[in-house]
């Protein structure tokens, strides 16, 4: 069973802080994983993806993962976040052989001036 | 680049109606999703397309039925809408999965509200 948990459905800090969304996940076998973001009121966009080799992925706007394959997690981190990322994001994970790709229930980000 | 357009943007039916969501995409994707959205419970798949007239079930498969007559179109039936529910429906599909930065494009959704 496919099952990925982001266990904080907020998250509040402040502009110019350093952020950690929490992404952890169950799969039996090799697999991709991802980060989408969404601000309200509009569609998801993709962050970034874990594919194969270097467990740190860089992303768009400063975003970067860091996958971990003995702690199952998928950690989305920010060095310094501004107000234009607060969204709500999504950890998403699918099988190398699967198509099925499944979502986290999402963490709202809020970052406060 | 390419788009996904799901119709209609606003779906308002009763309770016990057939209700039919639409999307297309022209980025020439295999790939198609169909995804429902529910505030605190995240994005659940409800049913999935790897190639035209292929249909997979997801996890929420139960009162939908979906259709992939066309390599660019989705189409996503409710079979029996069910009274004060409200949700919205996200399209999305992707190309090779096997490239690195290979992704879904989402659709910007179908809000649905039950009377």
């Amino acid at each position: 069973t496919q099952t990925v948990s982001q266990s904080d459905a907020h998250v509040t800090v402040f502009e110019g802080d350093s952020v950690e969304l929490r992404c952890n996940y169950s799969y039996g076998g090799s697999i991709y994983l991802s980060w989408y973001i969404q601000h309200h009121g509009r569609g998801l966009q993709f962050l970034l993806k874990y594919y194969s080799g270097n467990p740190v992925v860089q992303g768009v706007n400063g975003f970067e993962a860091e996958f971990s394959k003995s702690d199952s997690s998928f950690h989305l981190r920010k060095a310094s976040v501004h107000w234009s990322d607060s969204a709500v994001y999504f950890c998403a994970v699918e099988g190398t052989n699967a198509y099925k790709v499944i979502f986290g229930k999402g963490t709202h980000l809020h970052v406060l001036p | 680049g390419g788009i996904i357009t799901q119709t209609p943007k606003f779906l308002i039916g009763q309770e016990g109606q057939k209700l039919t969501l639409k999307c297309q995409q022209n980025f020439n994707h295999d790939t198609m999703y169909w995804y429902r959205q529910d505030s605190g419970k995240g994005l659940r798949l409800i049913y999935y397309s790897i190639t035209e007239n292929d249909l997979q079930k997801g996890d929420l498969s139960e009162g939908y039925d979906a259709s992939r007559e066309k390599k660019s179109s989705f189409s996503l039936t409710v079979t029996s809408a069910q009274k004060n529910e409200m949700a919205v429906f996200l399209c999305a599909s992707s190309g090779d999965r096997g490239i690195s930065n290979e992704r879904l494009f989402f659709g910007h959704g179908t809000k649905l509200s039950v009377l």
